[in-house]
């Protein structure tokens, strides 16, 4: 099955300051890449997704990055403000076929110091 | 108008007790889920259901038996609860697919096995 790897397993950064989060997958064959964010005691919540055919995609602080030849995807957070501190998880599919996993990551922790 | 609900979010119990957390959407998904989460936050899928229809049943022990009397409801019950059950048990739902459509998850309840 598909093994979603992350890292760094906790980012301190400065408010104002950039953040990054890189996650790599094992399966070629997925084809659907959404982040989630978990605020503390919090449900985890879709903040943006992208699919194979898209390299890149932007919702104003935040974006993602595919790169399907390496196997990687990455969360881009510009001019991090406290809110943005939680943890944070990616995920891949392969799919749609209705047995497919989503395949989480184990999270990354985010910490923005104010 | 909460859109996936989780009760109990609490529940503290005794190793060999029997427990049932329940979950309802009104959404009009047809596709619901169980996810586990550890005190390390891994995300692990447990089961999911679309239509009432088994799909995906992880390798989780037999003791753990959810229930879905319809598309809008999935319960799950937990026979001879063990120390290793404590975590947060979250409920989730999405159109199809989880790459037709975002999961959206409730609020959790944080099991406590003593």
């Amino acid at each position: 099955g598909e093994n979603v790897e992350q890292h760094p397993s906790t980012l301190s950064v400065q408010e104002g300051d950039s953040a990054v989060i890189k996650c790599t997958y094992s399966d070629s064959a997925s084809n659907y890449f959404p982040w989630y964010k978990q605020e503390l005691g919090k449900r985890p919540q879709l903040i943006i997704d992208i699919r194979s055919n898209v390299g890149e995609k932007k919702d104003q602080r935040i974006a993602v990055t595919l790169n399907k030849t390496a196997k990687h995807f990455s969360l881009h957070i510009t001019e991090t403000q406290p809110e943005d501190s939680a943890v944070y998880f990616c995920a891949a599919l392969k799919g749609p076929y209705g047995n497919n996993r989503l395949a989480f990551g184990k999270g990354n922790q985010v910490v923005v110091i104010p | 108008d909460t859109a996936v609900s989780q009760t109990p979010k609490y529940l503290v119990t005794q190793m060999g007790n029997d427990k049932s957390i329940k979950c309802e959407q009104n959404l009009g998904h047809d596709t619901m889920y169980w996810y586990k989460q550890d005190s390390k936050k891994f995300l692990k899928i447990m089961f999911s259901y679309n239509n009432k229809e088994l799909i995906i049943n992880e390798t989780v022990p037999n003791r753990f038996s959810p229930k879905s009397p319809d598309k809008a409801h999935l319960n799950l019950h937990i026979n001879s609860l063990e120390l290793g059950d404590s975590a947060v048990y979250f409920c989730a739902s999405s159109f199809g697919t989880p790459n037709t459509g975002e999961l959206f998850f409730g609020e959790g309840s944080r099991l406590t096995v003593l």
